[in-house]
């Protein structure tokens, strides 16, 4: 099983550029969430999809950020236009059914916007 | 919405000492409850997880905890700390009775392991 990937795993980017992450699940898993870690801010849940749906996007800080899932195996978030705050570190995770099953990560995306 | 509470940002131990990283959750119902830990540029790793067996779970690399219902606690413990154990605990919660997934995450302890 190659667990969650994520690409790319690093990103740098000028303020005003479009940017876009991407995560692929585990194979089977139906939960997939978004999070971002910041050393001020700690570990954020931006968006969550179950069965490919965005159930909760509470999270995501403004209307620059958007989040997609076309299908059970691919995730994109994508911010335009990034800002010098949106630098951190973006992590992918997904879950099977139940809230007993945990969250598998991926290696994250750093992201860091000049 | 669930709620968690790690007291302590940081925690120093000695190498061989013990570690006890501390966790509470606010839940009327007892959630699920797991242990994550992070290492430098690495994405979260389940430690361990209860969901309604023993009250006592192990975990991997010799960690576990204890579920105390009375308390609301689910502290993580290790009886002789390692250098390789350097690195950030986060206790998380889920609801009983969800099908989505949605784990509810602590603010992290900071553990440094002093030789």
């Amino acid at each position: 099983d190659a667990g969650v990937i994520q690409s790319p795993r690093h990103e740098v980017t000028e303020m005003g550029q479009e940017v876009t992450l991407r995560c692929k699940p585990i194979s089977g898993h139906n939960s997939l969430f978004w999070y971002r870690q910041t050393m001020m801010r700690g570990l954020e849940l931006l968006i969550y999809f179950n069965n490919n749906v965005p159930i909760d996007d509470s999270g995501m800080p403004e209307d620059r950020f958007s989040a997609k899932m076309p299908n059970a195996s691919f995730s994109t978030l994508k911010i335009q236009p990034s800002e010098p705050r949106d630098s951190a570190v973006y992590f992918c995770a997904s879950s099977s059914r139940g809230a007993s099953y945990e969250q598998y990560f991926g290696p994250g995306t750093r992201l860091t916007v000049t | 919405a669930q709620s968690v509470t790690q007291l302590g940002s940081h925690v120093s131990v000695s190498e061989g000492a013990l570690v006890l990283l501390r966790c509470n959750y606010s839940s009327s119902v007892p959630p699920y409850l797991f242990w994550y830990v992070q290492y430098p540029n690495q994405g979260l790793q389940l430690l361990l997880k209860y969901t309604s067996a023993a009250t006592l779970v192990k975990g991997i690399n010799g960690f576990e905890a204890e579920f105390k219902k009375s308390e609301t606690s689910f502290h993580l413990t290790k009886p002789s700390a390692h250098m390789s154990d350097a690195a950030e605990y986060f206790c998380a919660v889920s609801e009983r009775g969800s099908t989505l997934g949605r784990l509810y995450f602590g603010r992290g302890t900071q553990l440094t392991v002093w030789p």
